[in-house]
Formats: C-alpha cells, sequence, structure tokens
C-alpha cells in the first residue's frame, strides 16, 4: 500500500523568509503524480503544485517549487518569499495513475511570523 | 468556472440516525470521491464514482455509501449515525481518471457533527 509521511506536524517561518516543508512516500509503482495541498482554515483544499513522476525536471509554480528525488521517494515543497496568507496546513499527497484516490499525508501546519 | 459545490455546509444529527451529503462536481468532471477528514485519523479515502459506477473503495464500514446521478452529481449517505462519525467530509472532482491534469479539484466540506 503506498504511504505518505510528513514529518513536521508544525512550522514556522518569517514573513518573507524561505520554508521548505518535508514529504516522504512508499509504492511501488513507476508511474504517479504527487500533489501539495494548501488547506486555510476556511477548509477548502486549494492545489498548489504538482509533479508527474516520469518528469526530471522539479515542478515550480510561482513563489512555489519541489525538490523531487524519485530514488529517494522525496518531494519537499519550498515556499519562498512568504506571505502571511501562505499561513494553513500543507498536504503532501500521491496518486496512481490510472485512479482516482489520493492518499494524504499528515500534514504540516505553517505559521507566518509578520 | 464554478468550483465544486457541497451542501450542506453544516450538519448537526443524533447517533442512529442518517444523513445524506452532496456534492455537484465541476462542469464537465465526471469523477467524484469523498474523503473523511478527522483529527485523529486524518484523510481517508470513501470511495470513487465515475459514469454513475463506484470505481473504487476505501475501508469503511458498509454504512457508508454513495451514488452519482447521471449529471455527475453524487451524494454520500451514513445510516445509524456513530459519534465517531462526526468529522469534515470532502468531496473531490476530476475529468478522469487517465493521464495528467487530472487532479482533483475539493469543495469546501461538509462539517458533520453527531451528537
Amino acid at each position: 500500500a503506498q504511504t505518505v509521511t510528513q514529518s513536521q506536524p508544525e512550522m514556522s517561518v518569517q514573513e518573507a523568509e524561505t520554508v521548505t516543508l518535508s514529504c516522504t512516500y512508499d509504492t511501488s509503482e513507476s508511474d504517479y503524480y504527487l500533489f501539495w495541498y494548501k488547506q486555510p482554515p476556511s477548509r477548502q483544499m486549494i492545489l498548489v503544485i504538482r509533479q508527474e513522476a516520469y518528469k526530471q525536471q522539479n515542478a515550480t509554480e510561482n513563489r512555489f517549487s519541489v525538490n523531487f528525488q524519485k530514488a529517494a521517494k522525496s518531494f519537499s515543497l519550498k515556499i519562498s518569499d512568504s506571505q502571511l496568507g501562505d499561513a494553513a496546513m500543507y498536504f503532501c499527497a500521491y496518486r496512481k495513475e490510472g485512479y482516482q484516490k489520493v492518499t494524504f499525508g499528515t500534514g504540516t501546519k505553517l505559521q507566518v511570523i509578520p | 468556472k464554478a468550483g465544486v459545490t457541497q451542501t450542506p455546509r453544516y450538519l448537526i444529527k443524533t447517533r442512529g440516525q442518517q444523513v445524506t451529503l452532496s456534492c455537484s462536481p465541476i462542469s464537465g468532471h465526471r469523477s467524484v470521491s469523498w474523503y473523511q477528514q478527522t483529527p485523529g485519523q486524518g484523510l481517508q479515502f470513501l470511495f470513487e464514482y465515475f459514469s454513475e459506477t463506484q470505481r473504487n473503495k476505501g475501508n469503511f464500514p458498509g454504512r457508508f455509501s454513495g451514488r452519482q446521478f447521471s449529471n455527475s452529481r453524487s451524494e454520500m449517505n451514513v445510516s445509524t449515525l456513530e459519534l465517531g462519525d462526526s468529522a469534515l467530509y470532502l468531496c473531490a472532482s476530476s475529468l478522469s481518471g487517465q493521464g495528467f491534469g487530472t487532479e482533483a479539484f475539493f469543495g469546501q466540506g461538509t462539517r458533520l457533527t453527531v451528537v
């Protein structure tokens, strides 16, 4: 079974600084996708960034980027120039190709300090 | 383009009752998945429907059931409610099961409280 592990229950970062959230996963599949979702207090799960396993190039979306290490099964999220609106729970997630079931990590609560 | 809509946003039910939650996916999306989110268990997959058929099911008791209509709207039903069913229920829609670009888009959830 696939598992996703987030070892940092909480993190904090100063506004305008950079923070990295860690995620590791376990799978025997070769075709899959990885995601980072953000869940603010409003509860809506918002997709932050996605990565296809077959792509070696790390995905980037504006201030958000990932460090995808397939062999190590590691998928960390880097947030640059942190903003107050980035404060939320961040979930690392895995989905196998061809299936809609998403397996989530336990989440990292990010606090942004003004 | 309207997002995923879940109704109601909040529900309070009594133990032993049953409840039905509704999810309207993004227009054009045919896959709808349901998740239960609790502080103790995190986010857990309940089931997924595609073209009115259940394609995948998580490890939940038979009290949890669902269905999907021809317009892709989905309902989730929980019978004989237990206190442990108190949770945020999230619905997600996506285009299909194949290929990139089929990420799940989530609704705001239904907060169910069982008393």
